[in-house]
């Protein structure tokens, strides 16, 4: 099993601050992850697959970078209806979710 | 639209099997670009994957639930279902339904709002 590690568990930031968020996978995925954000009773939101490629309607404040194991998520300059909590998942084996970064109000 | 939408018990008892629809309307489970998931997620806790179905009827089930889950399809009436046997206090959780994308890399993007299952005699 892949396991996917997120840090930091907790991002306090203000609005129009940027967001940098982790997500470290045990052994290689190559490119197969994907970022989902998900507000409190609400299923969880498509916002990055590829490692980079954002689904559609998704803000271009939103960016996912890198390969192999090592990822990130990038809210350039966070709104208000961003703060919420942010998993990585990777299907290249099986399929497993990270541990989640929730981006709180400062 | 996608919509999908779980449907089934809130309550289950301790042994007993756990049984949830989801129904998909908006696209076809038949089409083999698309796999349809199983996903939940214990209170206040991560997300886990259960297993997910082609409509062909292929699955692929998480290593340490597989002993006791089964997922199935009925393209004629457009659902896909999920049973979980033997269910303990540990599978209380809020379960969701989900479609992958082969046009995505395979990725999840339509869910559904998810259907909080309690386990409880």
């Amino acid at each position: 099993e892949i396991v996917l590690t997120q840090s930091p568990a907790t991002l306090s930031l203000s609005p129009g601050e940027r967001a940098t968020l982790s997500c470290k996978a045990s052994q290689s995925v190559t490119h197969s992850l994907a970022w989902y954000q998900q507000k409190f009773g609400q299923a969880p939101r498509l916002l990055i697959y590829g490692a980079s490629n954002r689904a559609t309607g998704v803000p271009a404040r939103f960016s996912g970078s890198g390969s192999g194991a090592d990822f990130t998520l990038t809210i350039s300059s966070l709104e208000p209806e961003d703060f919420a909590v942010y998993y990585c998942q990777q299907r290249s084996n099986w399929l497993t979710f990270g541990g989640g970064t929730q981006v709180e109000i400062k | 639209q996608v919509q999908l939408q779980e449907s089934g018990p809130g309550l289950v008892q301790p042994s007993q099997t756990l049984s949830l629809t989801c129904t998909v309307s908006g696209a076809s489970l038949s089409s083999g670009d698309h796999y349809w998931s199983w996903i939940r997620q214990h209170p206040g806790k991560g997300l886990e994957w259960i297993g997910y179905i082609f409509g062909s009827g292929a699955t692929s089930y998480n290593p340490s639930l597989q002993s006791r889950v089964a997922v199935s399809v009925d393209t004629s009436e457009n659902q896909f279902s999920l049973e979980l046997y033997s269910v303990t206090a540990a599978d209380a959780a809020v379960y969701y339904c989900a479609r992958g994308n082969a046009f995505l890399e395979w990725f999840l993007d339509y869910w559904g709002q998810g259907t909080l299952v309690t386990v409880s005699s």
